[in-house]
């Protein structure tokens, strides 16, 4: 139990069009969902916490309008980034915690998506 | 705020050695230490996390030893194994922080057969 899936794995954009990220928790209902983003050879870097049917929260120097996040339902949420420019190449990661009885804060992770703007 | 450091960056050991990867914490209030596997193009993996109210965890060929005086943790690899060569990175997190890691640095672990 405890799968994540991300959706595409990998997307190659043209600057300036917007992409869409989706992260699925399959077996369990997800309260809260965070998404990072990882540059090659380095840490994951927290961009938002996510709670279903509320506001995303985002880290500081994260642009919300520029990286948008919906939280649907308690198995789906969404990354969008807009108006996307070379710099924001990157690899996204998404992360679930399973909410409901014995609730623990361990987040399981997706797959990554490996976006790259030309 | 909570800062985690990770030692060593890079660790290279023979295939059936062990391999020891350390962390440190800043914020005595972090009660949650999960550590991850990530694989090359792929998402990191929990393999093992520990809890403040116990000090050691094994899971087969893992463990992970907790001081909460000195506020450091530690992932031991035994009997290592090529498909162990990955980067390893620890986390901590406070209760009250709606599961929100702050991770450390990572390691990459090189198993040579």
């Amino acid at each position: 139990g405890a799968v994540v899936s991300q959706h595409p794995s990998r997307v190659i954009c043209k600057s300036g069009t917007s992409v869409k990220i989706e992260c699925r928790s399959l077996d369990f209902q997800a309260t809260t969902m965070f998404w990072y983003r990882q540059f090659p050879k380095q840490s994951l870097m927290l961009m938002a916490t996510s709670n279903e049917g509320s506001k995303a929260t985002y880290e500081q120097g994260v642009e919300k309008d520029k990286f948008l996040i919906n939280h649907a339902s308690l198995t789906l949420s969404t990354l969008t980034v807009t108006s996307a420019h070379p710099e924001d190449s990157s690899f996204y990661i998404c992360s679930a915690i399973r909410g409901g009885p014995g609730v623990t804060d361990t987040q399981y992770f997706g797959p990554g998506t490996r976006l790259t703007v030309l | 705020g909570e800062n985690v450091e990770q030692h060593p960056s890079t660790l290279s050991v023979q295939e059936g050695d062990s391999a020891v990867i350390k962390c440190t914490y800043s914020d005595s209030a972090s009660n949650y230490f999960p550590w991850y596997k990530q694989e090359l193009g792929k998402g990191p993996q929990l393999i093992i996390d520990i809890r403040s109210n116990v000090g050691e965890k094994k899971d087969q060929r893992i463990a992970v030893t907790l001081n909460k005086t000195a506020k450091h943790f530690s992932l031991h690899i035994t009997e290592t194994q090529p498909e162990d060569s990955a980067v390893y990175f620890c986390a901590a997190s406070k209760g009250n922080q709606g599961g929100k890691l702050i991770f450390g640095q990572g390691t990459e672990l090189s198993v040579k057969p």
